[in-house]
């Protein structure tokens, strides 16, 4: 099993609909996650972090956590073409004590 | 948040030929990393860089490829050695802290890397 892994996509939804994109780690004792966006040629920039199990709500973005099932997620409200890029899921993990990203993925929002 | 500046943003190299990128980091910070994004995939870490001490490499970087200096808690250097068109990929400066609520990673604006 791969330590962190994500759906490829590409995703597509329209404009205003609600994107949700998903995340799995193997290491169970992880603590700390994060979500990257990362526009084409651009460096990644971090969206949200996520430390507790939940959901944490910023402006439209909304990450969910649920570490007995080692999955985290991103909901990414009302889409707006500018939405469109790739979301790297990241995990800080304990057992190593490095952050592990994802493949990514690949979000297309349509007008 | 941690800023972070990196630099060069870009550049194009002849092969057999060595960059040094470097990383400035706006605070002191406990831990530095560098990464690699070849093209079309995701972040990989190449190496964990400590303060006064030798880099930690991970399996498939070798110190002799990438030599790595972090001479103090805020900046760090990379070195792309003897490079081949095969290196060219966005490398990226990452720093971790620790925050309020836990570890954060941050990075630079990275540096593009074409290698001709």
């Amino acid at each position: 099993q791969k330590e962190v892994e994500q759906n490829s996509g590409p995703l597509s939804v329209p404009e205003g609909a609600i994107a949700s994109l998903n995340c799995t780690y193997s290491d169970r004792g992880s603590q700390s996650f994060f979500w990257y966006r990362q526009y084409s040629g651009k460096s990644p920039e971090l969206i949200m972090s996520i430390y507790s199990n939940g959901d944490k709500e910023d402006g439209r973005f909304t990450a969910q956590l649920n570490k007995a099932s080692q999955y985290v997620s991103l909901l990414i409200r009302d889409s707006q073409p500018s939405d469109s890029a790739t979301y790297l899921c990241a995990v800080n993990m304990l057992k190593i004590d490095k952050v592990i990203f994802g493949p990514g993925t690949s979000l297309s929002v349509i007008p | 948040s941690a800023v972070i500046s990196q630099k060069p943003s870009r550049d194009i190299c002849q092969r057999g030929t060595s960059l040094t990128i470097q990383c400035q980091v706006d605070s002191q910070v406990t831990m530095m990393f560098w990464y690699r994004q070849q093209p079309g995939q995701s972040l990989t870490l190449i190496a964990t860089a400590n303060q006064g001490s030798e880099a930690t490499y991970e399996s498939g970087f070798v110190i002799d490829k990438f030599p790595i200096s972090r001479p103090n808690l805020t900046f760090s250097t990379l070195t792309v050695s003897n490079m081949s068109p095969e290196d060219s990929s966005i490398y990226l400066c990452s720093a971790r802290d620790r925050g309020y609520e836990g570890t954060e990673a941050f990075f630079g604006q990275g540096t593009r890397l074409t290698v001709v």
